[in-house]
């Protein structure tokens, strides 16, 4: 069956814009789960997703965030964009909330870059 | 403050060397720890949840165990494509944050 899929792969942005990624997990999954990977920070975890909800949230400021449509694609959004927002974006799906024991299948990223 | 570390930093093995990774984290009361591995390029991989102390779980040549401070990741007889950054994660109790250590990079040589 597809993967989990993120469009755009690379995007190129200038300091405060906003950026829209997007998320399509493996059909029948319903969470989908946010993450930044950077250099400095590794990686940190953004918002879950699960039925159209948005379950838990990391320690990110209000200008990220995100939305989950009734087909489980989900949406991340980003305004007023900052040089320390180029990052890898990664997503992850999976039957059941995460921590439910279920597997989580990651997609390939989506690499901002902001200039 | 929920906290993650894990050592060594990195790790250079050679092919049917075992040895093991180390995360240790801090939780205002434990939901889950969670390991992964990553290839460069490329998302993580899942690997294992594990729920409290005592518990162990094995994938292949690999073997995840929990204390109440630590989790250790067991490697046996590794193989080149063992090779990549393995990653741990905690989920507290309240289930609102999910915090990962810097990971471990792991390189098996021929």
């Amino acid at each position: 069956k597809a993967g989990v899929t993120q469009t755009p792969r690379y995007l190129i942005k200038t300091r405060g814009q906003q950026v829209t990624l997007s998320c399509s997990p493996i059909s029948g999954h319903r969470s989908v789960s946010w993450y930044q990977q950077t250099p400095g920070q590794g990686l940190q975890f953004l918002f879950e997703y699960f039925s159209e909800t948005q379950r838990n949230k990391g320690n990110f400021p209000g200008r990220f965030s995100g939305r989950q449509f009734s087909n489980s694609r989900s949406e991340m959004n980003v305004s007023t964009l900052e040089l320390g927002d180029s990052a890898l974006y990664l997503c992850a799906s999976s039957l059941a909330v995460v921590g439910s024991g279920e597997t989580q299948y990651f997609g390939p990223g989506t690499r901002l870059l902001v200039l | 403050e929920d906290q993650v570390t894990q050592s060594p930093e990195a790790l250079r093995l050679q092919e049917g060397e075992s040895s093991s990774l180390n995360c240790s984290y801090t939780v205002s009361g434990l939901r889950g720890l969670f390991w992964y591995r990553q290839d460069p390029g490329k998302g993580p991989e899942f690997l294992f949840t594990l729920y409290s102390a005592g518990e162990e779980k094995e994938k292949e040549r690999l073997k995840a165990t929990l204390t109440k401070k630590e989790s250790f990741l067991h490697i046996t007889a590794p193989k080149p494509e063992d090779s990549a950054t393995y990653l741990c994660a905690v989920q507290d109790n309240y289930g609102q944050n999910f915090v990962f250590g810097p990971g471990t990079r792991l390189s098996v040589l021929p």
